[in-house]
């Protein structure tokens, strides 16, 4: 079945640090979107992209779809204690009618302030 | 408007009893998706409806996990003979349609299920 693979599990940063977390489908993926948990919270959707090569940013947010459509990318420009939280990234499997999504593990973001 | 609420926010039973777990989609919203969700993983799929009938039921575990959503809106999961691995939070999320921008998916607070 159709995996989705994040790293780093956990990332830990200085307030100011730059984040990175990947994502990575064994599956070509029709669209991946991108969610933050935050302690104790439930999954809040960020944005979905779509396009192959796709680049949106959001603030000091920035996510980029891959070229294959498998893997994806979400940056954090100098993190704030606010941004603590776990990442997921989540995709729908390219072709057919199904519209389940399939969720990576997540990333641990801590920021220490 | 009100978001996906879920009720019970918390339950705890023993082993071999069953529960029910309940689903307030937002209003207007005719997916809605059941996931389970243990700590430190992402949230895992189970099933999801387009209106009434399920669309996709291949991450229920087994057959004693059943979930309906008679009328379009609100959804019951249930839970035969429930054992302790079923511990978990259980999380609700509805959307408005399916493809394209209509799929966002609003997740609920979760039901915390602790089988004992």
């Amino acid at each position: 079945g159709q995996q989705v693979m994040q790293i780093p599990q956990y990332q830990h940063v200085q307030e100011g640090e730059d984040f990175t977390t990947y994502c990575n489908s064994s599956t070509t993926l029709s669209n991946i979107q991108w969610y933050k948990q935050r302690p104790g919270g439930h999954p809040v959707f960020l944005i979905q992209l779509v396009k192959s090569g796709e680049v949106k940013k959001q603030k000091r947010l920035t996510f980029q779809f891959g070229e294959a459509k498998k893997n994806s990318s979400l940056h954090i420009t100098a993190t704030q204690t606010t941004d603590v939280g776990t990442y997921f990234c989540a995709g729908r499997r390219s072709g057919g009618s199904n519209y389940k999504l399939t969720f990576g593990k997540g990333t641990l973001l801590t920021v220490n302030p | 408007g009100a978001g996906v609420s879920q009720t019970p926010s918390n339950k705890v039973t023993e082993k071999g009893k069953y529960v029910e777990l309940r689903c307030d989609p937002i209003s207007g919203h005719t997916a809605l998706y059941w996931y389970r969700q243990s700590l430190g993983q992402g949230p895992e799929f189970l099933i999801y409806f387009q209106g009434t009938g399920a669309a996709d039921d291949s991450g229920l575990p087994n057959d004693r996990f059943f979930a309906v959503r008679p009328e379009g809106s609100v959804s019951t999961l249930k839970i035969q003979r429930t054992e302790r691995g079923d511990s978990a939070v259980y999380l609700c999320a509805s959307s408005l349609g399916l493809g394209g921008s209509t799929d966002t998916q609003y997740f609920g607070p979760g039901t915390r299920l602790t089988v004992l």
